[in-house]
């Protein structure tokens, strides 16, 4: 069956530094993979998506990475502020169909 | 930016009553909107697909009658928890895709959720 892991369930990093939160999955071929920000209360919000064929996206201070070979997505935020804390969710994606992952609780420390 | 608006976002209510939860997309039609679930610090847990003008699409081991799902416009879809008990205290939130959203890779667009006690 599906299976969809990241990498902690908590991670505390200092202000100022990059964060990389991993994202990785078997028994599955998603056709592109997507990064969900998720505030405590609130529902997801989309952040970046990265197609199959693509091995890099930027914007602003993230940065996603897509290796279909090892079935990993990695996720960083550069230069991180105490407001880029909150749970990050990735999403394998395939037609009509989501798969979510546990999600991993980023605190950044001033 | 496509906008899906998620109301009440609160909720307390007996054992045994039931809630309604409303689901708007409020600037683009939506002929799919999607029923999630969330425990503490725990992943989204797909419930259902709501079709607009058809049955819902349930995941297995959700139960249709205790989950009741109505999508009776392209804008809105409703998720009624009937004689709701305590273990059925979570947090429920829907979404919704830009019908573009296939052929484009849109993502989903979230409401805000519901946090539903019962007591």
């Amino acid at each position: 069956s599906q299976k969809i892991e990241q990498n902690s369930e908590a991670l505390n990093i200092q202000e100022g530094k990059t964060a990389t939160l991993t994202c990785n999955y078997t028994n599955y071929s998603p056709a592109y993979l997507q990064w969900y920000r998720q505030d405590p209360g609130r529902g997801p919000v989309f952040l970046l998506l990265i197609r199959e064929n693509e091995k890099e996206k930027r914007k602003e201070r993230l940065k996603v990475t897509f290796d279909t070979t090892l079935k990993q997505s990695l996720f960083h935020i550069t230069a991180s502020q105490p407001a880029d804390s909150a749970t990050y969710l990735c999403a394998l994606v395939n037609g009509q169909n989501f798969v979510f992952g546990p999600g991993t609780r980023l605190s950044v420390l001033p | 930016g496509a906008v899906v608006s998620q109301h009440p976002s609160r909720v307390i209510c007996k054992s045994g009553t039931s809630v309604k939860i409303e689901c708007r997309s409020l600037d683009f039609q939506a002929t799919t909107m999607f029923w999630y679930r969330q425990f503490p610090k725990k992943s989204l847990m797909l419930m259902a697909t709501s079709n607009e003008g058809s049955k819902a699409t349930y995941e297995q081991g959700v139960e249709k009658d205790k989950f009741l799902i109505n999508h009776a416009s392209l804008t809105l879809s409703t998720l009624t928890v009937t004689s709701a008990h305590p273990e059925d205290s979570s947090f429920y939130i829907c979404s919704a895709r830009d019908p573009q959203g296939v052929a484009y890779n849109s993502p989903l667009h979230f409401g805000n959720g519901t946090r539903l006690t019962v007591t």
